[in-house]
């Protein structure tokens, strides 16, 4: 079955302290991966995608993502988390190729800043 | 630069009436997907428009759910009757091409639809 875990309910972090959150799928071939953050009562912007090439992918707002086929995981970084960055992250998979290109997300792990 | 729009924003009804929500993709974009996210939850895809026609809508409870994509353009999709538990936030997304995997979905703000 394909599915996609993000273990993570809520996280809080404080302003300027590293953040990391978790994603992992399962999937029957190397999907292509997402992900994407959603602010309060706003629709999905895309923050970076893995097709494939180097593993460490580089994103919008100083987010990186790194894949690693062996863990089949899709791990979302940043160095330094801006108060702005509050918001709910979703990780998303999607085939390759196909008739249909429906993206699988997670639950969404919910990111608290403290000041 | 150009947006996905969704209307209404937010919708309160009543159980057992009709409900419909608009979307108007991104300009030239030939693939439209409703995405329905339960609160708590990720989206989860209800049916795919490749131009007019329907790709996928094996998740779309049919006894009630309809969409439609008349023109390839914009699409309406409807609920009748609608039910407590299709309280949740419709997403429409839209692509240039939907002939590849890696066709960025961009994503409209959403209708808040609540049944009560």
């Amino acid at each position: 079955a394909q599915s996609v875990t993000q273990p993570d309910i809520h996280i809080t972090v404080s302003e300027g302290a590293s953040l990391e959150l978790r994603c992992n799928y399962s999937y029957g071939a190397t999907p292509y991966l997402f992900w994407y953050v959603q602010s309060p009562g706003q629709g999905l912007q895309l923050l970076l995608k893995y097709f494939s090439g180097d593993t460490l992918v580089q994103g919008i707002k100083g987010f990186e993502a790194e894949f690693k086929r062996s863990q089949s995981s899709f791990n979302l970084r940043k160095p330094s988390v801006h108060w702005s960055d509050a918001a709910e992250y979703f990780c998303a998979v999607g085939p390759r190729r196909g008739s249909s290109y429906k993206l699988i997300f997670g639950s969404g792990t919910r990111l608290l800043v403290r000041p | 630069e150009a947006e996905v729009a969704q209307s209404p924003r937010y919708k309160i009804t009543e159980k057992s009436q009709a409900v419909a929500f608009w979307c108007d993709p991104i300009s030239g974009h030939a693939t439209l997907y409703w995405y329905r996210q339960i609160l708590g939850q990720g989206p989860e895809l209800l049916v795919q428009f490749q131009d007019e026609s329907v790709v996928d809508d094996s998740q779309l409870p049919k006894d009630r759910f309809s969409a439609e994509r008349l023109k390839g353009v914009d699409s309406t999709l409807k609920i009748q009757p609608a039910e407590l538990g299709d309280s949740a936030m419709y997403l429409c997304a839209s692509s240039s091409r939907g002939t590849s995997g890696d066709d960025e979905q961009y994503f409209g703000p959403g209708t808040r639809l609540t049944v009560t």
